[in-house]
């Protein structure tokens, strides 16, 4: 089975842009969440969804936003880029929103601003 | 709220010798804790997991992880490094309080370097 998939993987964009990060689950995963790693730094939790509906949000600013799609797979999107955006973003899926159900990363998208 | 603290942001040893990452948690109430590996430029790849069933956590790759609640530790170790162990380790938990989501927090990081 795959795991879970994230496209693109490296991208380059322009203070003031907009980005689209792409992300499909784990056949049989609801649930998907988003993180944010920054160059020597854990990965930051940005948002989960499950079912759809947004059931969590981290502490970033409202240019960033997401959606889930029927099929599960789900997007990212970050308006009026900052240099500071420039980072990793991880992909991760889970069965469910249990805290013990484990969750599994895709390979990141890695995002630079210039 | 949960949280991680990993001692040591870079361990060296020796090929064959013993590894040992430090991790040491805040919970209020029983936690969920994970240790994952990160390759270089690679995704995060889960090596185990604790969920209260058992306090000692044997993972993929030879490591294991023992629960400690007196020292609210969660210790990674291997018996014999290999060179291909050499990658960032990051400690986690699930936020158990974190409304109807669950997330994890992850810790800053250890980088293991492998000697010849």
């Amino acid at each position: 089975d795959a795991g879970v998939t994230q496209s693109p993987t490296h991208l380059i964009k322009t203070r003031g842009q907009h980005v689209t990060l792409r992300c499909s689950p784990i056949s049989g995963h609801k649930s998907v969440s988003w993180y944010q790693q920054v160059l020597g730094q854990g990965p930051q939790f940005i948002f989960q969804y499950y079912e759809k509906e947004e059931r969590g949000r981290g502490n970033f600013p409202d240019r960033f936003s997401a959606r889930q799609f029927p099929n599960y797979s789900s997007e990212l999107n970050v308006n009026a880029l900052l240099l500071g955006d420039s980072a990793l973003y991880l992909c991760a899926s889970s069965a469910g929103l249990s805290s013990g159900n484990t969750i599994y990363f895709g390979e990141g998208s890695w995002l630079t601003v210039v | 709220a949960q949280s991680v603290t990993q001692l040591g942001s870079h361990v060296s040893v020796s090929e064959g010798a013993l590894v040992l990452l430090r991790c040491n948690y805040s919970s209020s109430v029983p936690p969920y804790l994970f240790w994952y590996v990160q390759y270089p430029n690679q995704g995060l790849q889960l090596l185990l997991k604790y969920t209260s069933a058992a306090t000692l956590v044997k993972g993929i790759n030879g490591f294991e992880a023992e629960f400690k609640k007196s020292e609210t530790s969660f210790h990674l170790t291997k018996p014999s490094a290999h060179m291909s162990d050499a990658a960032e380790y990051f400690c986690a938990v699930s936020d158990l309080g974190y409304s109807s989501a669950s997330k994890i927090i992850f810790g800053s990081g250890t980088r293991l370097s492998i000697r010849p």
